[in-house]
């Protein structure tokens, strides 16, 4: 059963570096998301991403977030200076439509120290 | 905006004992409701979804849910629940003609032999 793959699954940073999480999504499908939970509180959606534009964004993704599917498989999330609140699990995830259930990744820890 | 209540924060059942989780939710409008589940070590898979049609939802392993519209609920269900229940349960909504996802805080399931 095709999943959704992400790298690296455990990432740490000093605070102000730049970090870029990838993401496999399944190959057939069209609509791209971020979401993250930060430890003990609720999975928190930042991004959705059709046909390589934003459709979506939360308030959470501010100036330091970019998203960019540099090619035909991959779906990337760069955090340009990280904070220590940036410290979380990121989730990405995939859907045929925009409108159909999202599949969702393992998840990449990101610890900012 | 939509948000999201889970009652219970941890339940610990022993096997064959019937389990329900109780998800609430907040929206003025038709909603589309998952309940996803994370087994340890694992991604969020889905368990079962509602988008319209009969509110009582059947899904994967035995479980179901119930969407009460009057109650702005969505409670999940199993009569018999296994140690390998054991898992992190989220109730989660989606405005229909929106992609983002919001969740519950989820709901830790303990089941003991």
């Amino acid at each position: 059963e095709p999943e959704v793959t992400q790298t690296p699954s455990h990432q740490v940073t000093q605070m102000g570096q730049e970090v870029i999480l990838r993401c496999v999504p399944i190959s057939n499908h069209l609509y791209f998301y971020w979401y993250r939970q930060i430890l003990g509180q609720k999975v928190e959606f930042l991004v959705s991403f059709y046909n390589n534009e934003i459709s979506e964004k939360s308030e959470i993704f501010d100036d330091q977030f970019s998203v960019e599917r540099p090619d035909g498989s991959n779906f990337t999330l760069k955090i340009r200076s990280t904070k220590l609140e940036d410290s979380a699990m990121y989730f990405c995830a995939s859907s045929v439509t925009g409108y159909n259930e999202q599949f969702f990744g393992p998840g990449t820890r990101l610890t900012v120290l | 905006a939509q948000s999201v209540s889970q009652h219970n924060h941890h339940v610990i059942l022993s096997e064959a004992a019937s389990l329900e989780l109780g998800c609430n939710y907040s929206y003025g409008g038709t909603v589309n409701l998952f309940w996803y589940v994370q087994y340890p070590g694992q991604h969020l898979q889905l368990l079962l979804k509602y988008f319209s049609g009969d509110p009582l939802v059947k899904g994967i392993k035995g479980f179901e849910a119930e969407f009460i519209k009057s109650k702005f609920s969505f409670n999940l269900r199993k009569p018999s629940v296994q140690w390998s229940d054991t898992a992190e349960y989220f109730c989660a909504v989606n405005a229909p003609g929106y992609q983002k996802v919001t969740f519950g805080t989820g709901t830790k399931l303990q089941v003991i032999p």
